[in-house]
């Protein structure tokens, strides 16, 4: 149990288009997800809390424009990264916190996106 | 908010060497969990242990919530071990309390 996807696993654009990443709960409710960049040998920087049915919470410092975030069901939550540029190449990565007869603090993770802008 | 120091930052050990890794907090955290970064980034749940100990198969961690630091102990290192271990905590009770805050990993590479 407590499997997340992510959609796509790598992804190549152009600078200047924007990219969509979803992410699943596949067998539980999640409320709150959490979508985080890492960076090459870095750790994961938290870049904004989404929440099903209100807005999504950003970190200081990053731009909620550029980083789109809709949480539109207890189970999928997307980033979309708008007009990208070689500098929003990374890792993201989602997590999910389960809900309902699950809920707890620990959270799961997704498998990552790799985004790459030319 | 809180700071999390892991060390080492970078290990490196013989097949079937037992090594441990720490965590510190610089403040109380709720809850702390444990995660294995494997080579292609995906990151798998170890523990969540908010305090005292849990063991599975070669792995175990043990939390002093009071003391403000975790230990994950590795037995019998295999390669399938390498990657890079994390663990983060979640502030005391309040605004953003269900977000973590992640230590800048340990490295581990295990070499036959």
């Amino acid at each position: 149990g407590a499997v997340v996807s992510q959609h796509p696993s790598r992804v190549i654009c152009k600078s200047g288009t924007s990219v969509k990443i979803e992410c699943r709960s596949l067998d539980f409710q999640a409320t709150t997800m959490f979508w985080y960049r890492q960076f090459p040998k870095q750790s994961l920087m938290l870049m904004a809390t989404s929440n099903e049915g209100s807005k999504a919470t950003y970190e200081q410092g990053v731009e909620k424009d550029k980083f789109l975030i809709n949480h539109a069901s207890l189970t999928l939550s997307t980033l979309t990264v708008t007009s990208a540029h070689p500098e929003d190449s990374s890792f993201y990565i989602c997590s999910a916190r389960a809900s309902g007869g699950m809920a707890s603090y620990e959270q799961y993770f997704g498998p990552g996106t790799r985004l790459t802008v030319t | 908010g809180i700071q999390v120091e892991q060390s080492p930052p970078d290990l490196i050990l013989q097949e079937g060497a037992n090594s441990t890794l720490r965590c510190n907090f610089s403040d109380s955290v709720n809850n702390l969990q444990w995660f294995h970064q494997n080579p292609w980034g995906q990151l798998i749940n170890l523990f969540y242990i908010p305090s005292g100990t849990k063991q599975n198969g070669r792995l175990s961690a043990t939390t002093v919530a009071t003391e403000r630091y975790s230990l994950l102990y590795i037995s019998s290192s295999q390669t399938t071990d390498s990657g890079v271990y994390f663990c983060a905590g979640r502030p005391p009770s309040g605004a953003g309390s269900y977000q973590l805050t992640f230590g800048k990993g340990t490295k581990l590479s295990v070499i036959p």
